[in-house]
């Protein structure tokens, strides 16, 4: 199974600014996610992190506030840009060998927007 | 994609058994069923899936009725570090390209 490595674990930010997430997956995969979670509710879907292209998102997410890249089948990032306190949260990545194979998650990276 | 209802909350003892049932009425014929677990500041972890009938891993089984409106994730003799979020998710996951569309889920407490 997949092994994914996301920096930073946490930060805390000034609003305003802009942070980006990394995510490092130990071998090669098709299927690449990003993810958002309040403490202790569920998990929302931002984006597909597509190779090679533009990333898919959600309703309610858009290129502007959370751009993604994706250059290759083992890295990803997510930039949280214009940050409020609105955006503290858990931000996970995901990723898989194929659509009906399980899904790997990283262990998220906490986010603190002061 | 199919809505998924499961309890908030259940309350076991080490040593019981656990069902967690999830009813999803307007399955369609091409759903699966997944079941995912997520402990304090992890991120979610894959349990088991199936289509329909019975399945069972080294971790737990995953029981489907005919009609498939609902679905039973079993957890033989839970122990402590078994406490931990548990979401069930249906979905076309071939023809929506993998993504998950997580649900509420069911947070298990085990107790001494």
């Amino acid at each position: 199974s997949a092994v994914i490595s996301q920096k930073p674990s946490r930060d805390i930010c000034q609003r305003g600014t802009s942070l980006t997430i990394q995510c490092q997956v130990d071998s090669q995969v098709t299927m690449m996610f990003w993810y958002r979670q309040q403490p202790g509710q569920s998990l929302t879907l931002i984006a597909t992190a597509n190779q090679g292209s533009e990333a898919t998102y959600e309703s309610g997410f858009v290129i502007d506030k959370f751009p993604i890249s994706r250059p290759n089948l083992t890295f990803s990032t997510l930039t949280v840009s214009n940050m409020s306190p609105e955006d503290s949260s858990i931000y996970l990545c995901s990723a898989g060998q194929g659509p009906n194979s399980p899904l790997h998650f990283g262990n998220g990276t906490r986010l603190t927007v002061t | 994609l199919a809505k998924t209802t499961q309890p908030i909350s259940m309350d076991s003892y080490e040593g019981q058994e656990v069902n967690i049932t999830c009813s999803h009425n307007n399955i369609a014929t091409n759903d699966y069923i997944t079941w995912y677990q997520q402990f304090p500041s992890q991120g979610p972890r894959f349990i088991i899936q199936g289509y329909k009938t019975k399945v069972t891993n080294e971790v737990a089984s995953l029981f489907i009725p005919a009609d498939r409106k609902s679905s039973t994730l079993s957890l033989p003799r839970v122990s402590l570090s078994d406490t931990a979020v548990y979401y069930c998710l249906v979905g076309d996951f071939y023809n929506q390209g993998g993504k998950l569309i997580f649900g509420q889920g069911t947070e298990l407490s085990v107790k001494p």
